[in-house]
């Protein structure tokens, strides 16, 4: 079936740091990839998005590629800020109509100024 | 544009007993999801609802369960509360058409079962 892995955490870095969280997936067919993030105290935001192979989707100085050929969507950012610390969920939906997200365990990241 | 609201934000209940949770989904948004976040074992997809119509099921039993109103809010029950139905519980809609596979979520309801 289908399932996301993501790298444990927790992740601690500095300030200005390179973050990558990776995240590879199980699917059949074509999924579309998420990343969402859960700052503390409030809810889930998607934080980016790529719906087809080698598609990069970016937002606040994230990226994260879309790689069939190692089924992965690693979570990237050059210079990582105390503002982000946060939890990071990597998702997948299935092609197809059923519209369920599956989901990675969560990775939580710690930035320390 | 006001987000996806959910009430009660904390619930306290005894096991055994009945839970009824709410949401509101963003305006213009006809599909409502409904997710379990329990500790340890990620976001679990509970139900999707769309145009009033349960859509797909998650691997929950049958004491889970939901409806959709016309205006597009959503109701979540939970009968014969467990201990391990704690969690929190979250909801998140998303718009018809090419957006569709986008889920906005709300904050959350956090049930507690004694």
């Amino acid at each position: 079936g289908n399932s996301v892995t993501q790298m444990e955490g927790p992740v601690t870095l500095s300030e200005e740091a390179f973050l990558t969280i990776n995240c590879t997936y199980t699917a059949t067919g074509y999924p579309s990839l998420f990343w969402y993030v859960q700052y503390p105290g409030e809810g889930l935001q998607l934080l980016l998005k790529a719906t087809k192979a080698d598609d990069k989707g970016s937002n606040k100085g994230f990226e994260a590629t879309y790689r069939k050929e190692t089924t992965s969507f690693h979570l990237e950012k050059g210079s990582v800020q105390v503002s982000d610390s946060a939890v990071y969920f990597c998702a997948l939906r299935h092609a197809g109509n059923n519209r369920k997200l599956i989901w990675g365990l969560g990775t939580s990241l710690a930035v320390n100024p | 544009e006001a987000g996806v609201t959910q009430s009660p934000t904390h619930l306290i209940k005894t096991r055994g007993q009945q839970a009824t949770l709410r949401c509101s989904p963003i305006s213009g948004h006809t599909s409502v999801y409904w997710y379990q976040q329990a500790l340890g074992l990620g976001l679990q997809f509970l139900l999707w609802y769309d145009e009033g119509e349960e859509r797909n099921r998650g691997n929950f039993p049958p004491r889970f369960s939901g409806r959709q109103f016309p205006n597009y809010s959503s109701e979540l029950n939970v009968n014969a509360l467990e201990l391990e139905d704690s969690a929190l519980y979250l909801c998140a809609s998303s718009p018809v058409g090419v957006s569709s596979y986008e889920q906005y979520f709300g904050p959350g309801t956090r049930l507690t079962v004694t």
